[in-house]
């Protein structure tokens, strides 16, 4: 299948700093991605639609100006969290959809702990 | 609206028997419906997807899910189940109308293989 890869895999930061994630689609092209936060033994949360070379969807109850999304290329989308606080500690992963094949493939995800 | 449902939170099965984890889908017009396992602290792999065709879809590691439309379901099975098996499986389901690429999720059941 194909390969999308997330970078950190894991990061520790202080409350009141900010944290990218990348997210990048290595063997193929993805002209959408998808921003997901899962909290421990739950379900995954659709926070927002990463669009290249346009504005991010975000999903009702996201606030766009705290998760920023970039998708500057066809092959990168990153996640800034901004002014991180405990309560934004999650695993977030990404995925993106290969168009040829209707699957979307995910990353294998970012711990964020802010402490 | 669309939905899924997967119906258990947890299913024990003893290794070498045969599994099945259970998930029913509501959606308007043919769905597209996929299954994805994720392993403690990854991303989610890929499975199986049904999107026309056999109601009968074989997937990796010895997977398989069949779409009934008459009963709304997509359940997973394997004939003989793995220790290594043990994850948590996410049922999920697209609509094919438009653009729309989100993946609505169940909130998946946790499999355990019991030695």
């Amino acid at each position: 299948g194909a390969v999308v890869s997330q970078h950190p895999s894991w990061v520790i930061c202080k409350s009141g700093t900010s944290v990218k994630i990348e997210c990048r689609s290595l063997d193929f092209q993805a002209t959408t991605m998808f921003w997901y936060r899962q909290f421990p033994k739950q379900s995954l949360m659709l926070m927002a639609t990463s669009n290249e070379g346009s504005k991010a969807t975000y999903e009702q109850g996201v606030e766009k100006d705290k998760f920023l999304i970039n998708h500057a290329s066809l092959t990168l989308s990153t996640l800034t969290v901004t002014s991180a606080h405990p309560e934004d500690s999650s695993f977030y992963i990404c995925s993106a959809p290969w168009e040829s094949t209707d699957t979307q493939y995910f990353g294998p995800g970012t711990r964020l702990t802010v402490l | 609206a669309q939905s899924v449902a997967q119906p258990e939170d947890q299913v024990n099965v003893a290794e070498g028997n045969p599994l099945t984890v259970k998930c029913t889908y509501s959606v308007s017009g043919n769905p597209y419906l996929f299954w994805y396992v994720q392993y403690p602290n990854r991303g989610l792999q890929f499975l199986l997807k049904y999107i026309t065709g056999d109601n009968l879809v074989k997937g990796s590691y010895g997977f398989e899910a069949e779409f009934n439309k008459s009963q709304t379901s997509f359940h997973l099975k394997k004939p003989s189940a793995l220790v290594s098996d043990s994850a948590l499986y996410f049922c999920a389901v697209r609509g094919n109308a438009g653009n729309n690429r989100k993946l609505i999720w169940g909130l998946g059941t946790s499999l355990a293989v019991n030695p």
